[in-house]
């Protein structure tokens, strides 16, 4: 079986500061991990993922999030926050290419 | 398009109508997957298909739910004397099959399914 959890369901950070969203896995294989944005009345896009290559993975819109076994994790983080990455954000777990399980999401909103 | 299509968007049904949305993966794309979002909730896995076979349907939550998908291409999600719980945003899913372990699954905009 295999798990997500997000920790926040809201987070707020100001324009320009440092945006981190939590995300802690249960996996009883090596597990793929990923994170997803999801814009209003949009589906899922991919932001980026881990598939047991380089434990640092840098994505789309200046995303990136580490892979560290020994904690489980796999947060999300972004240097500088910008008013356009307002959106909730769900990281998810699968194994290879089966279903995916997601977390309950976490809500970003920006205060310019 | 080049994207996953769903239709409709919107869909407002009373209690005890059936429904069928519909799915329209990306072209050549092998896998299909459905998913169920609730309100404030993220997306949970109900089916999926490779080509014409369904694999997995595990998380379909009563057999009020059905799906097909008889082509290999287009998929129906049915569901059956709809109730209030069914509430939901359906999202489809589709994904190809290369030869690299790690397959990206390409979203759809989702149905959003209210039940009166």
């Amino acid at each position: 079986a295999q798990s997500v959890t997000q920790l926040g369901s809201h987070v707020s950070v100001s324009e320009g500061a440092l945006v981190l969203l939590r995300c802690n896995y249960s996996s009883s294989v090596p597990p793929y991990l990923f994170w997803y944005v999801q814009y209003p009345n949009q589906g899922l896009q991919l932001l980026l993922k881990y598939t047991s290559a380089a434990t640092l993975v840098k994505g789309i819109n200046g995303f990136e999030a580490e892979f560290k076994k020994s904690e489980t994790s796999f947060h999300l983080t972004k240097p500088s926050a910008h008013m356009s990455d307002a959106a909730e954000y769900f990281c998810a777990v699968s194994h290879r290419n089966e279903k995916l399980t997601f977390g309950t999401g976490t809500r970003l909103t920006i205060i310019p | 398009g080049a994207g996953v299509s769903q239709s409709p968007r919107y869909k407002v049904a009373k209690r005890g109508q059936d429904v069928a949305l519909r799915c329209d993966p990306i072209s050549g794309h092998v896998s299909l997957f459905w998913y169920q979002q609730a309100l404030g909730q993220g997306p949970e896995f109900l089916t999926y298909f490779q080509n014409e076979a369904q694999l997995d349907k595990s998380g379909l939550p009563s057999d009020r739910f059905f799906a097909e998908r008889p082509e290999g291409s287009v998929s129906t999600l049915k569901i059956q004397r709809t109730q209030q719980e069914d509430s939901a945003v359906y999202l489809c899913a589709s994904s190809n099959r290369g030869t690299g372990a790690f397959n990206e699954q390409f979203f759809g905009p989702g149905t959003r399914l209210t039940v009166l």
